[in-house]
């Protein structure tokens, strides 16, 4: 049971570059999310996506896109990546939207520089 | 939206004592407060939560306590050892977001054996 996989684990941009960070879930969860953890930020929440089908803007979702290829899978892409988009991206996965479910379980986690 | 204060950023507490790390949250429709622990490298895992229903949890060494009046809650760790060094983040979910979870800035513990 290999939970929440994200792929790539690190990544060095040039400013301007695009990239997509894959993630993937095995536990037939319902939602999912990308968040970024920066330090002395804690982790912030980018896009989610509540039920296949839906996606949502979190609390910084500028300069980013989603997409819930099914159930699975929620891909996050930069298409200009900039240095203020360094940092390292969570994905997450919970099976209950809109409710307090089970808390989240995490990727581990991709670590973007841009520079 | 809601806003979740953690402190302290840093604790260091000797091998066998307690630790504890407190958090407050605005937004008096949170509900859930799940607490987490990553450790170096690694993506966070939950250790304990707490709903608004409920004052106090306990598992093992680990306790959280929540006070809804004073919208603040918070994390005991007892009989702390070596390997409960990482970093703890706290976080509340209103009822009325999607499961959006909002996360404090973290606390560092090291525990010194």
């Amino acid at each position: 049971n290999a939970g929440v996989t994200q792929t790539p684990k690190f990544q060095v941009l040039k400013t301007g570059q695009s990239m997509t960070l894959q993630c993937a879930q095995d536990m037939n969860h319902n939602s999912m999310y990308w968040y970024r953890q920066d330090p002395g930020m804690g982790l912030r929440l980018i896009y989610y996506s509540a039920s296949e089908g839906t996606t949502d803007k979190g609390e910084v979702p500028n300069g980013y896109n989603v997409s819930r290829l099914n159930k699975r899978e929620f891909s996050l892409r930069l298409e200009s990546a900039a240095p203020s988009q360094t940092s390292v991206y969570f994905c997450a996965s919970t099976i209950s939207p809109g409710q307090p479910g089970d808390g989240y379980t995490f990727g581990s986690g991709t670590r973007l520089t841009v520079v | 939206g809601e806003n979740v204060e953690q402190h302290p950023s840093t604790l260091s507490v000797q091998e066998g004592d307690s630790a504890v790390i407190k958090c407050t949250y605005s937004d008096s429709a949170s509900n859930y407060f799940p607490w987490y622990k990553q450790e170096l490298g690694k993506g966070p895992q939950l250790i304990i939560d707490i709903r608004s229903n409920v004052g106090e949890k306990k598992d093992q060494r680990i306790a959280v306590t929540l006070n809804k009046t004073a919208k603040h809650f918070s994390l005991h760790i007892t009989e702390t050892q070596p390997e409960d060094s990482a970093v703890y983040f706290c976080a509340a979910s209103p009822s009325n977001t999607g499961n959006q979870f909002y996360f404090g800035t973290g606390t560092s513990l090291t525990v010194i054996p």
